[in-house]
Formats: C-alpha cells, sequence, structure tokens
C-alpha cells in the first residue's frame, strides 16, 4: 500500500512569511509524529497525535510552530513568522498505536 | 530524558567486509528501530527490535534490553549501504515519540 506522502518536497520562503506543511499518514495509522532534521543532525521530536486524546506538543520549540490532525487523517505543521533557524528537512512518521513508525520523504525549508 | 549513544560516528570500509554498528541507551525501552538514510534523505526502516534477534538478508540486529544495548550487524557490505544509520529508541509511560542517536556514517568504497 501506499506509504507517508509529505507535501510540498520543497519551499523556499522569505524570513517573517507563514508557511504549511502537509502529512498523509498510511491509511489505518492511529499515531501521526512531526520531527525535524537540521543539517548533518538526527531527529528531533516536535509533536505527536493519537487518536482523539490531546496531542503530546512538548517537541515544539517555541510558540510559532503549530500543528493540527483531522481525525486519524492529514496532519499540517503551520511555522509563522519563519526564521533562519527554521531551516530544515520536517519529516512525517506514522504508526499503529505503540508499533513500528514509518517516515514520509520529508519537507526541505529553507528560510532565506 | 533518555540518552542514545552511537558508535562509531563514522565508519570506512572496502566493499565485502563486515561491521557492526552499536547503540546504547540510557533508560528503559518500549521501542527500538534501526533505520538507514540514503544519501537523498529517506529514512528506510531495517528492523523494529525492542527486544531479541532479527535477520533480514545481510543485515541483522540483536537488542540486549536489560543492558541498554543494541547491535546492528552488516555483512558483505556493499556500495549502496553507504549512509547514516540511526538507531531510535521510545520509553514506557510517556507518548509514542522516538528520541533519536546522532547516527552512524557509513562509506563503503568499491
Amino acid at each position: 500500500g501506499a506509504g507517508v506522502s509529505q507535501s510540498p518536497s520543497n519551499k523556499v520562503t522569505e524570513k517573517g512569511k507563514d508557511v504549511e506543511l502537509r502529512c498523509d499518514p498510511i491509511s489505518g495509522h492511529t499515531a501521526l509524529y512531526w520531527y525535524r532534521q537540521r543539517l548533518g543532525q538526527g531527529l528531533e521530536f516536535l509533536i505527536y497525535f493519537q487518536g482523539n486524546s490531546a496531542p503530546d506538543k512538548s517537541g515544539l520549540p517555541s510558540d510559532r510552530f503549530s500543528a493540527e490532525r483531522t481525525g486519524e487523517s492529514v496532519s499540517t505543521l503551520t511555522i509563522q513568522r519563519t526564521q533562519q533557524e527554521d531551516s530544515a528537512v520536517y519529516l512525517c512518521a506514522s504508526s499503529l498505536a505503540w508499533h513500528e513508525q514509518f517516515f514520509g520523504p520529508g519537507t526541505r525549508l529553507t528560510v532565506l | 530524558g533518555i540518552q542514545v549513544e552511537q558508535s562509531p560516528p563514522d565508519l570506512i570500509l572496502q566493499e565485502g567486509a563486515n561491521s557492526t554498528l552499536r547503540c546504547n541507551f540510557s533508560d528503559s525501552v518500549n521501542n527500538l528501530q534501526w533505520f538507514h538514510q540514503n544519501p537523498w534523505g529517506q529514512l528506510i526502516n531495517l528492523f523494529y527490535i525492542p527486544s531479541g534477534t532479527k535477520q533480514n538478508g545481510r543485515l541483522s540486529a540483536t537488542t540486549v534490553a536489560t543492558e541498554r544495548y543494541s547491535l546492528l550487524y552488516i555483512s558483505s557490505s556493499q556500495t549502496t549501504d553507504s549512509g547514516v544509520y540511526f538507531c531510535a529508541v521510545g520509553t514506557q509511560g510517556g507518548s509514542e515519540k522516538l528520541v533519536f542517536g546522532k547516527g552512524t556514517k557509513l562509506t563503503v568504497n568499491p
């Protein structure tokens, strides 16, 4: 079946602009995660959704970052007033509850 | 929070050689995954192995949860094995987020 998909694959924006990144999880996966990977680094957790439970937002780096998920479907990660330090690859993953996570191809964000 | 340490940070091999990558973690885990990140950035699932031993072709992995480490074995390495290998763990009692190590960068030369 189809894997996790993300769009856009690349996004170039100017400092101060807002951006929206989209993630479509694997059908039937109840859990969805966002991670960030800065150049040459490992992945950092941002936010986690599981069914109708309150999301775990403990990894969001500032209040400029927010995310939503519609039921057990698509999720959007929004970054307001982008800064140069927001430049990174943003990766989405999905899984069945308490099971193996599968990652999408990522969105490469460049803030000029 | 839990700490994840991978070693070695860099590894250079000749094609055909074998290698062992190590992942140490500082607390009990209920999830442990090994990934290969290819040169295009895609994370490829290798093993979901919170405990025990698994094999898939030239790759195998062992996690000894009681001693808080996992090993990834690569045999008869090929140039296509090049890339970064990440270990990531999830802990009990919290959300299902993964905590990643810094990775082992593997270069296989022809």
